[in-house]
């Protein structure tokens, strides 16, 4: 059975400092990794999607990295705006549903 | 690019009645959609995955019968919530997928509350 776990459960940071969230995950053949975003009372809202070990993506302030067992989510000198609930999920080969982590809730602290 | 609704954004309604919810991929043909459900705190929970034209297929625990879904049209989609009871209140979100694409679009959700 595919699993998917983050950490931490949430996550305080001062504005402008660095971190990253994780994602590990267990696959029976990896169709893609994907990274959502959650505001609070809205749908998910797609960020990435990484297929393999090694690829990594950015946007804005955003980077996602993978590896064979997990997914890194980095964000550099972060603003307020950043707050919000970012979800990792996985794809297995061969099937149409995805996998949902639990998720990371972010606070940037002005 | 990959924009999906929902509608109503919002629902309130007695207990005992019945609540379609609609989702609609705007400016693609979506082959599939899902419809997950999503308590206060928690993740998406996945309720049903449907491709267009073919009966959905539901997640075990899922009430067929009181979860009655459409896909009707590669655009389409809709969730109907049969004798609604208070327990059936929550936020429900669809996300839609095209055809060979890996990502799934989520629409902005429907918030169910039944009295």
């Amino acid at each position: 059975e595919d699993q998917v776990t983050q950490s931490p459960e949430a996550l305080r940071l001062q504005e402008g400092e660095s971190s990253s969230l994780n994602c590990s995950y267990t696959v029976s053949g990896l169709r893609g990794l994907f990274w959502y975003r959650q505001d609070p009372g809205k749908g998910p809202e797609f960020l990435f999607t990484l297929y393999s070990a090694g690829e990594e993506k950015e946007k804005e302030r955003l980077k996602a990295t993978l590896t064979k067992k997990e997914s890194f989510l980095h964000i550099t000198a972060p603003k307020p705006e950043d707050s919000a609930t970012y979800l990792c999920a996985v794809r297995a080969s061969g099937y149409q549903k995805v996998t949902f982590g639990t998720g990371t809730k972010l606070q940037v602290i002005p | 690019g990959a924009v999906v609704s929902q509608h109503p954004s919002w629902v309130i309604c007695k207990s005992g009645t019945s609540v379609k919810i609609e989702c609609r991929s705007l400016d693609f043909q979506a082959t599939t959609m899902f419809w997950y459900r999503q308590f206060p705190k928690q993740s998406l929970m996945l309720m049903a995955t449907s491709n267009e034209g073919s009966k959905a297929t539901y997640e075990q625990g899922v009430e067929k019968d009181k979860f009655l879904i459409n896909h009707a049209s590669l655009t389409l989609s809709t969730l109907t919530v049969t004798s609604a009871h208070p327990e059936d209140s929550s936020f429900y979100i669809c996300s839609a997928r095209y055809l060979a694409a890996n990502e799934q679009f989520f629409g902005p959700g429907t918030r169910l509350t039944v009295l």
